[in-house]
């Protein structure tokens, strides 16, 4: 098993520019997170889905979307890149609201 | 407010133990998370205490006193691959993983 991909592993943005990650997951997981990773902040999350054709905003949803067309993939858009969107950014799937979280590889974003 | 509290830094000796603390603050409780992060790589599952006292798993052990608010993460008989990132975790009052808290990790060095 694979368990969760992320693609691509390393990306460098113009400010203004758009682009996706996506997030695929091959332990038919219902829940599947969008996190950013920031020094000195920790993980937070940006949205999640509690299944196929659900999202739902996190903690910090502004500037991003996302859209779960497939129970076994999560994209994460950024519609117009900001600096401020430099971050790492981790995709996860869980089983239930309840259980552990698995993670992806990340995807290290720099926008300029 | 919520917050989570670890120490940044640690280090230790090959072949020692090390215990590292996590104390918290939350509005509801329902689960503590240990996660090992290697540098540049993803978060992974170590351990999780719902009940007050110690689960050991190898040569790692996670202990909770709830009414503490507290936690540790014991690493006996430290490998050099265990230096890594140490992240605690904690499952509010929802009592779903869309509220949890993440400290912002312990990152521990491991010495020959």
């Amino acid at each position: 098993n694979a368990g969760v991909t992320q693609t691509p592993k390393f990306r460098v943005l113009k400010t203004g520019q758009s682009m996706t990650l996506l997030c695929a997951q091959d332990m038919n997981h219902e829940y599947m997170y969008w996190y950013r990773q920031d020094p000195g902040m920790g993980l937070r999350l940006i949205h999640y889905s509690v299944g196929e054709g659900t999202t739902a905003k996190g903690e910090v949803p502004d500037g991003y979307n996302v859209s779960r067309l497939k129970k076994q993939n999560f994209l994460l858009g950024l519609e117009s890149a900001a600096p401020s969107q430099t971050s790492v950014y981790f995709c996860a799937s869980s089983a239930s609201t309840n259980e552990k979280l698995f993670f992806g590889s990340g995807t290290q974003l720099s926008v300029l | 407010g919520q917050n989570i509290d670890q120490p940044t830094e640690m280090t230790a000796t090959e072949g020692a133990i090390v215990q590292i603390n996590c104390t918290y603050q939350t509005s509801g409780f329902n689960g503590l998370f240990w996660y090992q992060q290697h540098a540049g790589e993803a978060p992974t599952f170590l351990s999780y205490n719902v009940l007050d006292g110690l689960e050991e798993k190898g040569r790692f052990s996670s202990f909770l006193s709830r009414s503490k608010g507290y936690s540790y993460l014991l690493l006996k008989e430290l490998q050099m691959k265990d230096s890594a990132s140490y992240l605690c975790a904690v499952r509010g009052d929802a009592g779903n993983n869309r509220k949890l808290i993440w400290g912002l990790g312990t990152s521990l060095a491991v010495n020959p």
